[in-house]
C-alpha cells in the first residue's frame, strides 16, 4: 500500500538550532516526493521536490531509497519557519498522497 | 498566470442539509483536479480526483460526491450532510499526472451542526 508517515505531530526547536522533520514512505515503485508547507493564514504550497535537488529557504531533503525516507532538514531554524509541513508522495499516476503533517514551532 | 478559486471560505450547515462547494481554475487547460479533506491528526486525505470532464475517481467511500461539469470546474456535493462531514476541504490542481507541483486553493471550513 502507498503510504506516507510523519511520526511527529509537533516539533519545537529554538531559533538557530538544527531542524529535521521526518518522513518515511511506503511504495514499491519509483516515488516522487515533495514537501509542502502551510504558513499561518496562507494556502498550502510546495516547498521542494526531490527531483530538483534544490535548497529552498535553507531547507534540503534527500531521498534515501534504502531507508525509504525523505527527511527535511535545515541547519539553523528561524522564527519564520514556524508552519505546518506535509510530506507527499506521487506514484506517477494522478494521485498525491500526503502524510499527517508536522507542526514546526521555532521558539525565540 | 494560473489561479485557483475556492468558495465559500467558511460554511455552517445543519445535519441533513445539502452541500455544494465549488472550485475553479484559471489560466490552464485540462488540469487534473483534486478534492482533499484536511483533518487534525489525519493530514490530507484525498477524496476525489478528476482527469477530465465527467471523469471522477473516488478514493474513499463516503457521504460526498464530486462532479466536473466543465474543464476547469470541480464541485464537491452532498445530498444530506452528516456531523462527520465537518472539516477543512481543499481543492487542488496539477498539470502533469502526479509528477509536478499541485496548487491548492484557500480551502473551505465546513461545520455541520
Amino acid at each position: 500500500a502507498q503510504r506516507v508517515t510523519q511520526p511527529e505531530k509537533l516539533l519545537s526547536v529554538f531559533k538557530g538550532a538544527p531542524v529535521e522533520l521526518k518522513c518515511n514512505y511506503s511504495y514499491s515503485g519509483s516515488p516522487e516526493l515533495f514537501w509542502y508547507v502551510q504558513y499561518s493564514r496562507q494556502r498550502l504550497q510546495l516547498l521542494l521536490r526531490h527531483i530538483s535537488r534544490e535548497s529552498i529557504k535553507g531547507f534540503t531533503a534527500d531521498l534515501n531509497k534504502g531507508e525509504t525516507s525523505f527527511h527535511l532538514k535545515k541547519p539553523f531554524a528561524q522564527e519564520e519557519d514556524s508552519a505546518m509541513y506535509y510530506c507527499a508522495l506521487s506514484t506517477g499516476t494522478y494521485k498525491y498522497i500526503f502524510g499527517t503533517g508536522t507542526r514546526l514551532k521555532v521558539l525565540a | 498566470s494560473q489561479t485557483i478559486h475556492q468558495w465559500p471560505a467558511t460554511l455552517v450547515q445543519p445535519v441533513g442539509s445539502p452541500l455544494s462547494l465549488e472550485c475553479t481554475v484559471e489560466g490552464t487547460s485540462n488540469p487534473n483536479l483534486y478534492w482533499y479533506r484536511q483533518a487534525a491528526g489525519r493530514g490530507l486525505q484525498l477524496l476525489f480526483y478528476s482527469v477530465g470532464i465527467g471523469q471522477i475517481s473516488s478514493e474513499v467511500p463516503q457521504n460526498l460526491s464530486a462532479s466536473r461539469p466543465q474543464d476547469r470546474q470541480f464541485i464537491l456535493s452532498s445530498k444530506k450532510l452528516l456531523l462527520s462531514d465537518s472539516g477543512f476541504y481543499l481543492c487542488a490542481w496539477s498539470v502533469i499526472p502526479g509528477s509536478a507541483e499541485a496548487f491548492f486553493g484557500q480551502g473551505t471550513r465546513l461545520t455541520v451542526v
